[in-house]
Parts: structure tokens; C-alpha cells; sequence
């Protein structure tokens, strides 16, 4: 197994551009999520899916969006990059039962200028 | 989700035992004490959890006071590669498994 695999490792956007942060797993795990880390912050959820064709917020959506048409993929959408949203972008997935541990992917970084 | 409380850091001599402690006064009954680690950028890496009973895993202890308002996380023999942020988190069971994450307690194992 590869275990959650994220797409990019690094990206420079200018301020306004979109793009799409690509998130796979292949445990066939139910639930997933997107959180960001800022310097000298722990880490902040955006978004999580508890299963396909559900979303909802976490605690920083603004900006951000996600859809989950697959088990196996929950891509982050930037639909105008702000330099507010320079970070370093982790996505997470777990079996979605009470006590089952998340998996981390290796992360994003991003850099808006 | 109840809220925690760690050491922002701590230093620990390699091959001694680590134990970092966590706080989380206004837990209830129904939440769970999580720890994960982050090794400097990586993503973060689970470690144990539990609920009233202390647990033992192949990497840690965790140990939960009776009133379950404090535990501690216990690294039998620090080494250089435990060097990393701990992050402890309760939460709810359910399916969401929504983990809200604090600013954690940097550990450095010295040499």
C-alpha cells in the first residue's frame, strides 16, 4: 500500500491564480481531511469527508473547496490563491471508526506570491 | 472537544525515558486522549491512544490519572530520531473523527 500520497510536494501560485491539491488514498478508508500548518501553529482542519459524495467544514474552509466523487480521492481547490494561504497543506484519512488512527500524507507546500 | 494543555518543550537525555505530560481538565467521559508526533516537516505520525484504561504499544505507554484530567505519554528509551513535536488531542468517538490539533510540546533527545 501507498498509504495517502499528495500532489504536489511543492507549488509557487501567484495571487489570484487557482489550482487543485491532489489527495489519494488506497486503504479504502472512509473518512478524510485537509489540514494546514502555519509556522510556529499546530495544525488546522479545513475540510474532512466522512464518506463519497459528503463534505464539511473544519475550522478554516474559507477559501477552500473539496468534493469527494471517489473513496479514493478528496482533492483541495484554491479558487483564487491568496498569499494568506502560503502553508504547508496535509491531508489525513482514517477507517472512520471512533478509535481507528489518521494517516498522514507527506504534505503540500505551497507558496502564494 | 475538550481542550489540552501541554509544555510548549522538554529536553530529554538519549536512552532516559521521556515522559511528556498533557492536561485536559474538562474531558469527558466519552473522549478519547490521542498522541501523534510530527518529525520536523513531515506529516504527522499516530502513536497511541486510550480512554480510562492505561495502554502499551510497540513505540509508547500512555498513562491516564483515574479522573482522567491528565495523562502522560512515556517513551521507554529516547532516542534522536524521538526528537519531534507531540501532539496531544481528546476527542469524541464517532465517525467524523474530526482531530482538532494544539501547538504540541517540542521534545529534543540530547545526545
Amino acid at each position: 500500500n501507498a498509504g495517502v500520497t499528495q500532489t504536489p510536494k511543492f507549488q509557487v501560485l501567484k495571487t489570484g491564480q487557482s489550482m487543485t491539491l491532489q489527495c489519494a488514498q488506497d486503504m479504502n478508508h472512509e473518512y478524510m481531511s485537509w489540514y494546514r500548518q502555519d509556522p510556529g501553529m499546530g495544525l488546522r482542519l479545513i475540510h474532512y469527508s466522512v464518506g463519497a459524495g459528503i463534505t464539511d467544514q473544519g475550522e478554516v474552509p474559507n477559501g477552500y473547496n473539496v468534493s469527494r466523487s471517489t473513496t479514493e480521492d478528496f482533492p483541495l481547490r484554491l479558487l483564487s490563491a491568496a498569499p494568506s494561504q502560503t502553508s504547508v497543506y496535509f491531508c489525513a484519512s482514517s477507517l472512520g471508526r471512533y478509535n481507528s488512527p489518521l494517516h498522514f500524507g507527506n504534505g503540500t507546500r505551497l507558496t502564494v506570491t | 472537544d475538550a481542550k489540552t494543555t501541554q509544555p510548549t518543550s522538554m529536553d530529554c537525555a538519549e536512552g532516559r525515558a521521556a515522559n511528556l505530560p498533557c492536561n485536559h481538565s474538562t474531558i469527558s467521559g466519552n473522549e478519547y486522549v490521542y498522541w501523534y508526533r510530527q518529525i520536523h516537516s513531515q506529516g504527522p505520525q499516530y502513536i497511541i491512544h486510550g480512554l480510562k484504561n492505561n495502554e502499551t504499544n510497540e513505540m509508547a505507554s500512555l498513562i491516564i490519572t483515574e479522573d482522567r484530567k491528565s495523562s502522560t505519554l512515556i517513551l521507554p528509551h529516547a532516542t534522536l530520531r524521538d526528537t519531534a513535536v507531540y501532539y496531544c488531542i481528546v476527542r469524541v468517538g464517532g465517525a467524523t473523527n474530526k482531530l482538532i490539533f494544539g501547538t504540541g510540546t517540542l521534545l529534543a533527545v540530547q545526545p
